[in-house]
């Protein structure tokens, strides 16, 4: 089947401009993660969706950022105002979790990220 | 919080040569898990290897093994009989066992170079 897909592949902004990334999970996926992945960096917890459960934006670096999931599927994330600091590689991941369960694996599925240039 | 630490940057091995990349953590948590994920040029975050921290004994898929000291919080991935295939970024990264949040931590990276 079809793993998570991300769009655009590559995407070069002028500062100040804003931008929408989107995240195609794989189908029957509950919960999706968008990470960020700075030059030289691990990758770093932005927000995670679970089901129909209040988003956790606890990983967010300012109110610059958003994030919305549509019909519990199809992720953007938003950037307003862009700085340089924002180029980074954003990747989304999904996995398959009940909502309420803990402990597990839940392994997540990565996306091949999208690398945001701003100018 | 907890974090994770990769101090190798770089490593180099040879073609069908064995090498041990590094990772230690830092939790409070006593069940937790552990992954080795590997990011090639093409961007995407492959799954090498698991390990679940109740568990004892090594976890092991195929050439990647692991070698998890819970007291030392420590945990190294083996790659043996390297292949030019391996030559990747490699993440180590935690995971709480217990609660609704299941983001994963990762450490900065170890870029592994293989050689002829």
């Amino acid at each position: 089947g079809a793993g998570v897909s991300q769009s655009p592949s590559n995407k070069v902004t002028e500062k100040g401009k804003d931008v929408e990334l989107r995240c195609d999970p794989i189908s029957g996926h509950t919960a999706l993660y968008w990470y960020r992945q700075s030059l030289g960096q691990g990758l770093e917890f932005l927000i995670y969706f679970q089901g129909n459960s209040a988003p956790d934006k606890s990983g967010l670096p300012s109110d610059r950022f958003s994030a919305e999931r549509t019909g519990g599927s199809v992720s953007t994330l938003t950037i307003q105002r862009t700085q340089q600091e924002d180029s980074a590689v954003y990747l989304c991941a999904s996995s398959f979790r009940l909502a309420g369960e803990v402990g597990g694996v839940y392994e997540q599925y990565f996306g091949p990220g999208t690398r945001l240039t701003v100018t | 919080a907890q974090t994770v630490t990769q101090s190798q940057p770089e490593m180099s091995v040879q073609e069908a040569e064995t090498v041990t990349l590094s990772c230690t953590y830092d939790t409070s948590e006593s069940d937790y898990y552990l992954f080795w994920y590997k990011q090639p040029p093409s961007r995407q975050m492959i799954l090498v290897i698991r390990q679940e921290a109740y568990k004892q004994q090594n976890a092991t898929e195929n050439r990647f093994s692991v070698n998890f000291q819970k007291a030392a919080k420590s945990f190294s991935l083996k790659i043996s009989d390297s292949q030019l295939g391996d030559a990747a970024m490699y993440f180590c990264a935690y995971r709480t066992y217990t609660g609704t949040a299941s983001k994963l931590t990762f450490g900065t990276g170890t870029r592994l170079q293989v050689t002829l």
